[in-house]
């Protein structure tokens, strides 16, 4: 099973509402990333954590905050966000040795984020 | 210069035709690659990893990679209708769990 599941599927924010997206994984993986993805685009590196810490953080506006509550779960809770931040948000996870051929990412499908 | 070239396309085939897509990257550091197929308004879906020069095959998905000239490609064969989505290549170095991707080239197969 390499499935990586992400809730909501769609949501719809104003700029000053506080949400959260969620990001679920169950095969055991100890890395887990959120990107951004706009149209015709490919995904945008946001976050990186690397059992259960923070290893990467590529200058994201401090209106994304990620969490890691446990090695299977990720959130993004999100806050006075932009019209421009308006994106598919992909979560990933990966076993988490970057040092082997299989530490390959396996995405989840997305939450559709809409803010108005 | 970027560090992975994957012209973006659109590519229309006929159907059962043969798909040929294809990346350039300049960093030698590369070890890893990947392929991945995006539906539209879906998450990427890996197809195809090889961590080495040479040929990988996998049903009607064959993955190459040529380090020496730093050029990866994926071939699909037979095409069908369903193999319609945008193909993303990626890559990264040894240690380093960061992927390069390519801009991703749209691939239309026509009944």
């Amino acid at each position: 099973d390499t499935e990586v599941t992400q809730t909501p599927k769609h949501l719809v924010m104003g700029m000053t509402n506080k949400k959260s997206l969620k990001c679920e994984q169950h095969m055991g993986h100890r890395a887990m990333y959120w990107y951004k993805q706009k149209a015709k685009k490919p995904p945008e590196l946001m976050f990186v954590y690397s059992y259960e810490k923070l290893s990467i953080n590529e200058s994201v506006p401090s209106r994304f905050s990620p969490e890691c509550p446990n090695s299977s779960l990720l959130n993004l809770h999100l806050h006075a966000l932009q019209p421009e931040d308006s994106a598919l948000y992909l979560c990933a996870s990966s076993p988490g040795s970057s040092g082997i051929s299989t530490d390959t990412q396996y995405f989840g499908p997305g939450t559709r984020l809409t803010v108005l | 210069q970027k560090e992975v070239e994957q012209d973006p396309g659109p590519l229309s085939v006929p159907e059962g035709a043969i798909v040929s897509l294809n990346c350039t990257y300049s960093n030698s550091a590369f070890q890893y690659f990947m392929w991945y197929r995006q539906y539209s308004r879906k998450g990427p879906e890996l197809l195809m990893y090889t961590y080495s020069s040479g040929n990988k095959e996998d049903g009607r998905f064959t993955a190459q990679v040529d380090k020496s000239s730093k050029y990866i490609s994926l071939f699909i064969r037979d095409s069908q209708p369903s193999d319609s989505a945008t193909y993303l290549c990626a890559m990264r170095p040894w240690g380093n769990n960061r992927l390069a991707f390519g801009k991703g080239n749209q691939v239309v197969v026509i009944p």
